[in-house]
This record gives structure tokens, C-alpha cells and sequence, in this order.
């Protein structure tokens, strides 16, 4: 069964800009969560869908959003990009709506902003 | 607020030694589950282990196991025989209403 899937591997933009990461969950899954990680942060949680709905959102001011789509596959955007976004942005997926269920990671997209 | 706190950002160890990372966490919750998980250079996290607070018994998979102690809230991670693959980041979760990770342990196997 294919893992995680999240595209680009790498992007580069400048401050202003906008910027959508895709995310393919385990076939299956349709819990899909998004992290951001930074040195010294940790993984902070971003927001969580499951079933095209949001569930549950972290600490985050409103340029960053995402959505899920029918078949699970779930995007993230972040509109006016400063300095501070420059992260690896990482996606999990799990196979149902409880928080007992462990979540599966994708490789991440890094993002740098200049 | 749930808090999960890792307060060693390095460890080392001697290769076939034991090492213990540890991790404790805030919660007023009873029920709720504990996860370690490893992140290699190619950023991947996998889930190394899983810990159901309402388990009394630590659990363990193959040289991996923890020590669970709910009211000290309390959860290391020991890595037995240890080898040059389990040199990653290693990061601590808590689980309530959404997951909270710790800021991780970067550890170092040394040859």
C-alpha cells in the first residue's frame, strides 16, 4: 500500500507570495492532519480534517488554510508568505477520527521563504 | 493546557549500548495515548511505539520499550542493543483532542 504522499519536495518563495501543498493520504484513510516543523518548535499542529470537514485547527493566524477533498487527497495554503513560514510543512493521515489511531507521515514539503 | 516536554535536544550512544530518552507531559485527562516517533535524515516519522494510559504494562516492540509512569506523567523511551539506523530525531506525543509533539532529542550512535 502507498504511503503518504505530499508534493513538492521542495519550494522556494518570496514574501508576498502564496503558496498551495498537496497531500495524498493512505489509500483508505480519511483523517488528514498538518504540521509545521521548525528547529527548536517541534511539530506544531496546523489543522486536522476528516470526511472534508474540518475538525480541529491549531494556533495559526488565517493565512493558513486548507481543505479536503472526496477521495481524502487534502491542500494547504498559505496566502502573504513572511520570513517566519520558512518550515517543513508535514502531512499525516489516519485510518479513522479517533486520536488513538497512529498517524502516518508523509516526507514533507520544505518550504523556504525569501 | 497539554504540554509535552523532551529536555535532552541531544543524547549519544556507544552502538550495541542502552539508551533512554525521556519525555513527561501535562494533562488533566484520564484516558488518552502516548506514541514515540523517530525522524531519520529523509524526514520521514515513523511510529516507533504506542502507549495506552489505561495499560499499566510498558509497552515494547523488539529492542524498543518504555517506561510509563501516569502519575509522575512520564514516558521514556529506552533503545536496547542500539545501532547505527536509530540515530534520528525522536520526537514524544500526547494525545487529548488533537496530537501534541515534543520538541524532540536528536540522538547520536556512535561506532
Amino acid at each position: 500500500k502507498a504511503g503518504v504522499t505530499q508534493t513538492p519536495r521542495y519550494l522556494i518563495k518570496t514574501r508576498g507570495q502564496q503558496v498551495t501543498l498537496s497531500c495524498s493520504p493512505i489509500s483508505g484513510h480519511r483523517s488528514v492532519s498538518w504540521y509545521q516543523q521548525t528547529p527548536g518548535q517541534g511539530l506544531q499542529f496546523l489543522f486536522e480534517y476528516f470526511s472534508e470537514t474540518q475538525r480541529n485547527k491549531g494556533n495559526f493566524p488565517g493565512r493558513f488554510s486548507g481543505r479536503q477533498f472526496s477521495n481524502s487527497r487534502s491542500e494547504m495554503n498559505v496566502s502573504t508568505l513572511e520570513l517566519g513560514d520558512s518550515a517543513l510543512y508535514l502531512c499525516a493521515s489516519s485510518l479513522d477520527q479517533g486520536y488513538n489511531s497512529p498517524l502516518h507521515f508523509g516526507n514533507g514539503t520544505r518550504l523556504t521563504v525569501t | 493546557a497539554q504540554t509535552v516536554t523532551q529536555s535532552q535536544p541531544e543524547m549519544s550512544v556507544q552502538e550495541a549500548e542502552t539508551v533512554t530518552l525521556s519525555c513527561t507531559y501535562d494533562t488533566s485527562e484520564s484516558d488518552y495515548y502516548l506514541f514515540w516517533y523517530k525522524q531519520p535524515p529523509s524526514r520521514q516519522m515513523i511510529l516507533v511505539i504506542r502507549q495506552e494510559a489505561y495499560k499499566q504494562q510498558n509497552a515494547t516492540e523488539n529492542r524498543f520499550s518504555v517506561n510509563f509512569q501516569k502519575a509522575a506523567k512520564s514516558f521514556s523511551l529506552k533503545i536496547s542493543d542500539s545501532q547505527l539506523g536509530d540515530a534520528a530525531m525522536y520526537f514524544c506525543a500526547y494525545t487529548g483532542n488533537q496530537f501534541y509533539f515534543g520538541t524532540g532529542t536528536s540522538l547520536t550512535v556512535i561506532p
